[in-house]
């Protein structure tokens, strides 16, 4: 079963910020977090990971709590493109042991509005 | 630098066929992954291939079967098709680093129809 929860979905307007929450309150220390999406029939893209840090890339940017137990996604200018199903995902460090597998969840549906 | 790919795009058969699909990995990938995407259900971790051999497997019969080849590609077999087994494919692929795996990359699918 998915470690994490996520609204079902959300709208966004063109050009304005896109902040997706995940909550993953049983996350333990050795786990990331990663982001996936995934646009109508295609294979998901991966965004984006992080640990405890804030991470940013050309893609978006990932905001983690102190306590780890939830994070957001933050698409900065949310374009018609990025209308898709976001996925946040927990998964053992690497090098550290566990399943190879991601475990996906039910993701949040993201339309972005003209 | 090509990403992951599959084929066939589409592949239709019939109840009780046999049906073969493969994936070539990013170059320098030695990981493959295999998932299933059913309507409705979500993806669902199939199978997991490394160095040319079955790492870990999902919760599917046996009548999913696979295997890797010297050249990290990878093929999954489904046989004795049932109607259930309509659903997207889709191969990752990942490299290791560190004594692990990194992130994985998808492929764009292949769309199993069984009529």
């Amino acid at each position: 079963d998915a470690k994490t929860t996520q609204p079902t979905s959300m709208d966004c307007a063109e050009g304005r910020a896109a902040n997706l929450p995940c909550n993953h309150s049983t996350i333990s220390g050795n786990e990331y977090v990663y982001w996936y999406r995934q646009i109508h029939s295609q294979g998901p893209q991966y965004i984006i990971h992080g640990l405890k840090n804030n991470e940013t890339n050309e893609m978006a940017s990932l905001i983690i709590t102190e306590d780890r137990k939830s994070s957001t996604l933050i698409l900065p200018h949310a374009t018609l493109r990025d209308t898709a199903v976001y996925y946040c995902i927990v998964r053992v460090a690497i090098g550290q042991g566990g399943s190879e597998k991601l475990v996906f969840g039910k993701g949040t549906k993201l339309t972005v509005n003209p | 630098e090509a990403g992951v790919t599959q084929s066939p795009t589409h592949l239709i058969k019939t109840r009780g066929q046999q049906a073969t699909l493969r994936c070539s990995p990013i170059s320098g990938h030695t990981s493959v992954y295999w998932y299933q995407q059913a309507l409705g259900l979500g993806l669902q971790f199939l199978l997991w291939y490394d160095e040319g051999e079955e790492r870990n497997r999902g919760n599917f019969p046996p009548r999913f079967s696979g295997r890797q080849f010297p050249n990290y590609s990878s093929e999954l077999n489904v046989n004795a098709l049932e109607l259930e087994d309509s659903a997207l494919y889709l191969c990752a692929s990942s490299w290791k680093r560190g004594g692990g795996y990194n992130e994985q990359f998808f492929g764009p699918g292949t769309r199993l129809t069984v009529l």
